[in-house]
């Protein structure tokens, strides 16, 4: 079957703008994950929803990064007013209730 | 709070060659422990898992032991070929409370022919 789907895979911003990521997760998976992954580092976990709640967002860095997933399925994440240390590969991971996270191929971040 | 230690890299190894990977935990509580894979290009991917203290989880010809007196879950394979070459993650994760995984920062490995 489909695995998670983000899009888009590559985004360029120039500093100040805002930008939007896409997650379509594993149908009928409850669980949701946004991961930030660093050059050269592990992924490190931003937020996470269960069905349309945002059960953990304390992952974010900041106020200007925030996530959504209203009808509980499909998720975005928002970044506003992007900075050049918000460059990274953002990883969207699904799960049904089990401790097994499936991820998506992840959306390249470029911030000039 | 929980943490991942996994060897720097890059490991350089010849075909056929006998790897191992190491990576030890911290956690509160019972963790469950993965090792996922990235293949140049290419997203994460779900390589093996063990839910239980001595559980080996296996896939592909690796193979990882859950050792919870050493708090290790060290990566293994008897032989090595060049399609392995890829950067690979240990993780630990709760099913319960906090379920974010927490990664390690990844070991690449390069096999040459």
């Amino acid at each position: 079957g489909a695995g998670v789907s983000q899009s888009p895979r590559y985004k360029v911003a120039k500093r100040g703008q805002d930008v939007a990521l896409r997650c379509d997760p594993i149908s009928g998976h409850v669980s949701l994950f946004w991961y930030q992954q660093a050059l050269g580092q592990g992924p490190e976990f931003l937020t996470y929803f269960q069905n349309e709640a945002q059960l953990d967002k304390s992952g974010l860095p900041s106020d200007r990064f925030f996530a959504e997933r209203p009808e509980g399925s499909v998720s975005t994440l928002k970044i506003q007013r992007t900075q050049q240390e918000d460059s990274a590969v953002y990883l969207c991971a699904s799960s049904s209730n089990t401790d097994t996270q499936y991820f998506g191929p992840g959306t390249r971040l470029t911030v000039l | 709070g929980n943490s991942v230690t996994q060897m720097e890299g890059p490991v350089t190894l010849s075909e056929e060659a006998f790897l191992t990977i190491n990576c030890t935990y911290t956690a509160t509580g019972y963790p469950s422990l993965f090792w996922y894979v990235q293949y140049p290009g290419e997203g994460l991917q779900l390589l093996l898992k063990a839910t239980k203290a001595d559980d080996k989880g296996s896939n592909k010809g690796f193979e990882a032991t859950y050792r919870k007196e050493t708090t290790s879950f060290h990566l293994e394979k008897g032989s090595v070929q060049v399609s392995d070459s890829a950067v690979y993650f240990c993780a630990l994760g709760m099913d319960t409370g906090r379920r974010a995984l927490t990664f390690g920062s990844g070991t690449r490995l390069q096999v040459q022919p």
